[in-house]
């Protein structure tokens, strides 16, 4: 089953938003393998971390990730125009699996 | 630099096939496990299948299997989805994307639109 993402997000300009990610034990809970993806208007997604808070080289620091239990997180911090995108999250769900993906959140920056 | 560059897309009627091409260039392609992963038009993002570096080791979603094929050329630096049986459902944007750890694509292509309509 897919991860639940809300659907939509919004902050200002500088300001600090959180998208949760949440999964069960089969999949978020169970390994370090969480990764979430930027997507921007009829472009490719773009990974911007993996292994639940690993950044890939050029990923601002602004981009962090967390987990608690069975709930994946990503915070976007001092919010630029630019980051205004559709966010998902992924997870590893064990072996033989192909992961799974949450829905998508779409992030506006007011 | 890494590119993934696929092409094979285009408008295909209810039951016919498609080759996906994937080629890749700037990094050792032998050495990745490769992944189709697709979207819909205003969809989520939805695994299709993945393959391991030597080619020994695939798997695909419940919903393709049996009609979609996932394969690669490593002489070739090329990855392959050979899609049978379409359905109109299969429509979306087709991405080949390259492993960065488990179940984490980290590099992905452009990505190449498949549209099946009558």
């Amino acid at each position: 089953s897919a991860l639940t993402q809300p659907p939509s997000a919004s902050g200002s300009p500088g300001q600090s938003v959180t998208i949760s990610c949440t999964g069960t034990s089969s999949d978020v809970g169970g390994y370090n393998s969480v990764s979430w993806y930027q997507q921007h208007p009829g472009k490719a997604p773009k990974l911007i971390i993996y292994e639940v808070n690993k950044r890939p080289s050029g990923v601002p620091d602004r981009f962090s990730g967390s987990k608690s239990g069975n709930t994946a997180s990503l915070t976007v911090s001092g919010l630029q125009a630019e980051d205004e995108a559709d966010y998902y999250c992924g997870s590893y769900a064990g072996s033989n699996n192909l992961g799974v993906f949450g829905g998508g959140t779409k992030l506006t920056v007011l | 630099q890494v590119q993934l560059v696929e092409s094979g897309g285009g408008l295909v009627e209810p039951g016919g096939s498609l080759r996906l091409s994937c080629v890749a260039s700037g990094f050792t392609f032998s050495d990745y496990y490769m992944y189709w992963i697709r979207q819909a038009p205003g969809k989520g993002l939805e695994w299709v299948s993945y393959i391991s570096s030597n080619g020994g080791d695939t798997n695909s979603a419940d919903s393709v299997k049996g009609r979609f094929t996932i394969s690669r050329d490593n002489a070739k630096n090329s990855l392959f989805l050979q899609m049978n049986s379409l359905r109109a459902e299969d429509t979306a944007v087709y991405y080949c994307a390259r492993r960065e750890s488990s179940a984490t694509p980290g590099f992905w292509g452009q990505g190449t639109l498949v549209t099946v309509s009558s």
